[in-house]
């Protein structure tokens, strides 16, 4: 089946604590992103990859990395998490269909930093 | 990317077809017009998107004004699944993966 997976799925940590949320896709993509959503703030770009070792930032990039090793994999790193990143994560991955890009949205993962 | 206006939200019964609009006043010649909607408690999921001609899938029907200042997405047949956020998303495809999403359109639909 076609999908995009996102572990942990739920994780609350305390501030400063170095985490990382993994994000793989079994299509075979180039293109991948991640996203925050949160309330009245709707859906936000933290960064986005074109292709391995591509990587670029979105509309919200700071307190994050991001690295694309493998096709597959685009793990999103908090360094040192604060609270103001507690947010519900997503991660997409996009294929151009042969006039535009279409993503598909991993299940999400709810972060929250005390 | 040019900026979206869709209505805060919308109401529908069911198997009666509901119209979306979304007005993009500032749409560039080459933004191509994309729909996606959000189910509770789930990621986003790709809708339809066209450039200037209407479109159709399996899931709705996209229908561009000439002018392309405005769409309308087309649901044929509501159903309670059809219960979600709906968002109308301008691209300057194609190339590069920034894409901004607004606040976009909460349907309800009524049994």
């Amino acid at each position: 089946e076609a999908q995009v997976t996102q572990n942990p799925r739920y994780l609350i940590t305390v501030t400063g604590k170095k985490l990382t949320v993994t994000c793989s896709q079994n299509m075979n993509h180039e293109y991948m992103s991640w996203y925050r959503q949160d309330p009245g703030l709707g859906l936000r770009q933290i960064y986005y990859s074109m292709n391995v070792e591509v990587t670029d930032k979105g509309d919200v990039p700071e307190g994050y990395k991001v690295s694309r090793k493998e096709k597959r994999n685009f793990p999103l790193i908090l360094e040192s998490p604060s609270p103001n990143q507690t947010s519900l994560y997503f991660c997409a991955s996009s294929w151009f269909s042969g006039s535009s890009y279409e993503q598909y949205f991993g299940p999400g993962t709810r972060l929250t930093v005390t | 990317d040019a900026k979206t206006t869709q209505p805060n939200s919308m109401e529908s019964n069911e198997e009666e077809p509901v119209h979306l609009p979304c007005n993009h006043s500032t749409i560039s010649g080459t933004d191509y017009i994309h729909w996606y909607r959000q189910l509770p408690s789930q990621g986003p999921e790709y809708v339809i998107h066209g450039l200037t001609s209407n479109v159709n899938n399996r899931m709705a029907s996209l229908a561009i004004a000439e002018d392309r200042k405005s769409s309308t997405l087309i649901l044929h047949r509501a159903t309670l699944r059809d219960a979600a956020v709906y968002y109308c998303i301008l691209r300057r495809d194609n190339y590069g993966q920034n894409f901004v999403f607004g606040p976009g359109t909460r349907l309800s639909v009524l049994p």
